[in-house]
């Protein structure tokens, strides 16, 4: 069954603490995003990849860091967290050109106290 | 600047009653659109989705939209509406560079 896969889920966590959201496909797409949902704001896009080692900035970066090591799995980095980045995290997939649909994981509620 | 708008940030109807949720966007080309809803405390799931060639498309859920390129719109619509239908509706814009928009989303809410 095409998938993408995210965890944690859920996460309670406390300012500074280091994290990762893992995030991965088992449909061999090249492209591979993150994006965050908050209230009124709708989804704002953090971080996106073309392909391995390939990754640019989307809108809202700042305090987040992604890394594409290989095709299947982008996490989702943060260093230092802050209350701010309380939100709900979703990671997307898609073959990479053309017409095509973006495939979303389930989501990541992370809380950031 | 490139935008995705739905105008509407909450929507109440009566069950059984029509609807339309909007929005319109700003970008060059004529991107990819696409209509997303989002149930409460779920994931997104995809409703429809626009390409090109036929200009009302049709979806799951008994949902359609149509695209205007002239007003640069893509309202969703359902001609009877259910009360499971209540949840929030996301339109997004693909600008063909395989990075989806999103519009800040409508709360739909259905009463009985």
């Amino acid at each position: 069954e095409a998938q993408v896969t995210q965890n944690p889920r859920y996460l309670i966590t406390v300012t500074g603490k280091k994290l990762t959201v893992t995030c991965s496909q088992n449909m061999n797409h090249e492209y591979m995003s993150w994006y965050r949902q908050d209230p009124g704001l709708g989804l704002r896009q953090i971080y996106y990849s073309m392909n391995v080692e390939v990754t640019d900035k989307g809108d809202v970066p700042e305090g987040y860091k992604v890394s594409r090591k290989e095709k299947r799995n982008f996490p989702l980095i943060l260093e230092s967290p802050s209350p701010n980045q309380t939100s709900l995290y979703f990671c997307a997939s898609s073959p990479g050109t053309g017409r095509n649909t973006i495939y979303f994981g389930e989501g990541s509620w992370l809380t950031v106290v | 600047a490139q935008s995705v708008t739905q105008p509407d940030i909450h929507i109440t109807v009566s069950e059984g009653a029509s609807l339309e949720l909007r929005c319109n966007y700003s970008y060059g080309a004529t991107p990819y659109l696409f209509w997303y809803v989002q149930s409460p405390g779920q994931g997104l799931q995809l409703l429809l989705k626009y390409f090109s060639g036929d200009t009302l498309v049709q979806g799951i859920k008994g949902f359609e939209a149509e695209f205007k390129r002239s007003q640069s719109s893509f309202n969703l619509r359902k001609p009877s509406v259910h009360w499971s239908d209540a949840a929030e509706y996301f339109c997004a814009v693909d600008p063909r560079r395989n990075n989806l928009f999103f519009g800040t989303g409508t709360r739909l809410t259905v009463i009985p």
